[in-house]
């Protein structure tokens, strides 16, 4: 149990364009998602945590106009890197817990590429 | 927001031998403390955590203590063998329920 499926695996695209990470729980409901940046042989940064319904709470640093994140239903997460830049690229994971005190659990990640 | 300090940053042990990780963190309010295993180009998988109220937990050949004081917890792996190579992360989930990780420990069993 405690599934997190991500897509896409890896994403190679031009500057300029937006890219949409979705991150779901497949077999239980996540209130709360976090969203991760890695970048390699470093570790996980959180960049957000997604709320079901409400408004993301971004750590200090990380831009809310560049990487959107809609938690729209209690099974889906998704992020969006807006007009994405070279430096852009980094390795993306969600994770997402069933309950408060639960543990998380991580999706397989994204690996972004920005040409 | 809360700081969590990782150390070592990498550790070669040969088989059989023990290994062992540790932590620290800043908010003594942080409650849970999970570790993770991540293997490359993979996801991180939790192999063990501990919450506020308890001192140790074991699982098998894997441990974990905490020392909520001294605001420190670490991971040891006892009778290691090569498969428990990989990158091993500490993480503290703050009073605002958001996970920190530490930097990482990179692990190498040899043979």
């Amino acid at each position: 149990g405690a599934v997190v499926s991500q897509h896409p695996s890896w994403v190679i695209c031009k500057s300029g364009t937006s890219v949409k990470i979705e991150c779901r729980s497949l077999d239980f409901q996540a209130t709360t998602m976090f969203w991760y940046r890695q970048f390699p042989k470093q570790s996980l940064m959180l960049m957000a945590t997604s709320n079901e319904g409400s408004k993301a709470t971004y750590e200090q640093g990380v831009e809310k106009d560049k990487f959107l994140i809609n938690h729209a239903s209690l099974t889906l997460s998704t992020l969006t890197v807006t007009s994405a830049h070279p430096e852009d690229s980094s390795f993306y994971i969600c994770s997402a817990r069933t309950g408060t005190n639960q543990p998380q659990h991580f999706g397989d990640g994204t690996r972004l590429s920005i040409l | 927001g809360e700081n969590v300090e990782q150390h070592p940053s990498t550790l070669s042990v040969q088989e059989g031998d023990s290994a062992v990780i540790k932590c620290t963190y800043s908010d003594s309010a942080s409650n849970y403390f999970p570790w993770y295993k991540q293997e490359l180009g993979k996801r991180p998988q939790l192999i063990i955590d501990i919450r506020s109220n308890v001192g140790e937990k074991k699982d098998q050949r894997i441990a974990v203590t905490l020392n909520k004081t001294a605001k420190h917890f670490s991971l040891h792996i006892t009778e290691t063998q090569p498969e428990d190579s990989a990158v091993y992360f500490c993480a503290a989930r703050a009073p605002s329920n958001q996970f920190y990780f530490g930097t990482g420990t990179s692990l190498t069993v040899i043979p």
